[in-house]
Parts: structure tokens; C-alpha cells; sequence
């Protein structure tokens, strides 16, 4: 079946402008969740949406980033007033719900903020 | 604060030869170590996990040993493969959380034919 997609693949922006990023889980998975990968670093949790449950915001680095989750499916990051330390790959991941079930990964979406 | 140190951030192996990636982390309460593979525009994969109830599992070519004790796990590839060139990161999370990956800042493997 179809994997995690994101989109756009590549968005440049300029600084101080809005971004949205889409990520469209598994279909099924409960659990979505969202990384940053930046240059050189490993992946850096964000958020986590689990059913209906409130998310798990605890790793959004500043009120500029915002996520929601519409019916339990396909998830919109916000970036509000984009910054150049914003640039970054964003990973998307969706799994089960479950102790050890696997986090599937999107292909993520290159933000660069000139 | 990275929670999960990996080293090194990258490596040269010839084809045919092992390569050793290693991590160390501090929480205790970490019981779920995976390590994924990534390749250049792809989202990482599941290659291998373990949990610390045991001291080493294997998959093929690619064996995740562990050390509780030492609070190490690592990640060998045998045999190495051009097809191996990939970034790997190790990754820890409380399973009981269900969630939340901390991850290591990955290592580079290229294997030269």
C-alpha cells in the first residue's frame, strides 16, 4: 500500500513569511508525529498526534510552529514567520498505536528560508 | 540536549569489510532501541531493533549489539555492500511512552567497491 507522503517535497521561502507543510499518514495509522532534520543533526521531535487525543506539543521549538491534525488523518505544519534557522528537512511519520510498533517516515519536505 | 550520542559521523569501509557505528545514552528508562537507515531524499527506515532484555540480535548482514550495563548499543554491518552507502542513526525511546524517538546525530557509511 502507499507509504507516509508529504508535500511539497522542496519549499523556499522568504524570511518572515507563512509555510505550511502537509503530511498524509498511512492509512489506518493512529499515531502521527513530526521531526526536523537539520544539517549534521539527528532527528529532532516536534509533535505527536495520537486519536483523538490532545497532542504532545512539548518539542515545538517556538509559538511560530503549530500542527493540527484533521480527522485523525492528514496533519498541516504551520511555520508562521519564517526564520533561516527554520531551514531544515521536515519528517512526517505515522505508526499503529502500540509500545513498540514502527514509526513509518515520509520523505520529508526541504524548507529553505532565504 | 541530545539524549543519544552516536559515533562516528561518518566512515569509509571497503566492500567486504565491517562497519561499526556506536551509541551511548543515559536514561535508564530507555527500552526500545531501533536504528534506521537513510538515504539521500528518503525518510529514514526501520533496519533493525532491540530491546535490553537481550544482548545482541542479528538480521542478515546487521547486528545490533547492547550493553546494558554500559548503557552502549551498536550497530555492525558485515560484509559491507556499496548498496550499505546510507546515513544510519541509533534511536531510543521509553517504550511505555509509545512514542518520541530520541535519535543520535547519525553516521555517514560510504563503502568504496
Amino acid at each position: 500500500g502507499a507509504g507516509v507522503s508529504q508535500s511539497p517535497s522542496n519549499k523556499v521561502t522568504e524570511k518572515g513569511k507563512d509555510v505550511e507543510l502537509r503530511c498524509d499518514p498511512i492509512s489506518g495509522h493512529t499515531a502521527l508525529y513530526w521531526y526536523r532534520q537539520s544539517l549534521g543533526q539527528g532527528l529532532e521531535f516536534l509533535i505527536y498526534f495520537q486519536g483523538n487525543s490532545a497532542p504532545d506539543k512539548s518539542g515545538l521549538p517556538s509559538d511560530r510552529f503549530s500542527a493540527e491534525r484533521t480527522g485523525g488523518s492528514v496533519s498541516t505544519l504551520t511555520i508562521q514567520r519564517t526564520q533561516q534557522e527554520d531551514s531544515a528537512v521536515y519528517l512526517c511519520a505515522s505508526s499503529w498505536t502500540g509500545s513498540y510498533n514502527e514509526q513509518f517516515f515520509g520523505p520529508g519536505t526541504r524548507l529553505t528560508v532565504l | 540536549q541530545q539524549q543519544v550520542k552516536q559515533s562516528p559521523q561518518s566512515l569509509i569501509v571497503q566492500k567486504g569489510g565491517i562497519s561499526i557505528i556506536n551509541c551511548a545514552y543515559e536514561n535508564t528508562a530507555f527500552d526500545y532501541f531501533p536504528w534506521y537507515q537513510q538515504f539521500p531524499g528518503k525518510g529514514p527506515a526501520l533496519l533493525i531493533a532491540i530491546r535490553p532484555d537481550v544482548s545482541e540480535k542479528k538480521e542478515g548482514r546487521f547486528t545490533i549489539s547492547f550493553n546494558k550495563s554500559a548503557k552502549q548499543f551498536s550497530l555492525h554491518i558485515m560484509d559491507s555492500q556499496p548498496g550499505d552507502s546510507a546515513t544510519y542513526f541509533c534511536a531510543a525511546r521509553i517504550a511505555a511512552y509509545d512514542y518520541k524517538l530520541s535519535f543520535g546525530a547519525g553516521t555517514t557509511v560510504t563503502v568504496r567497491a
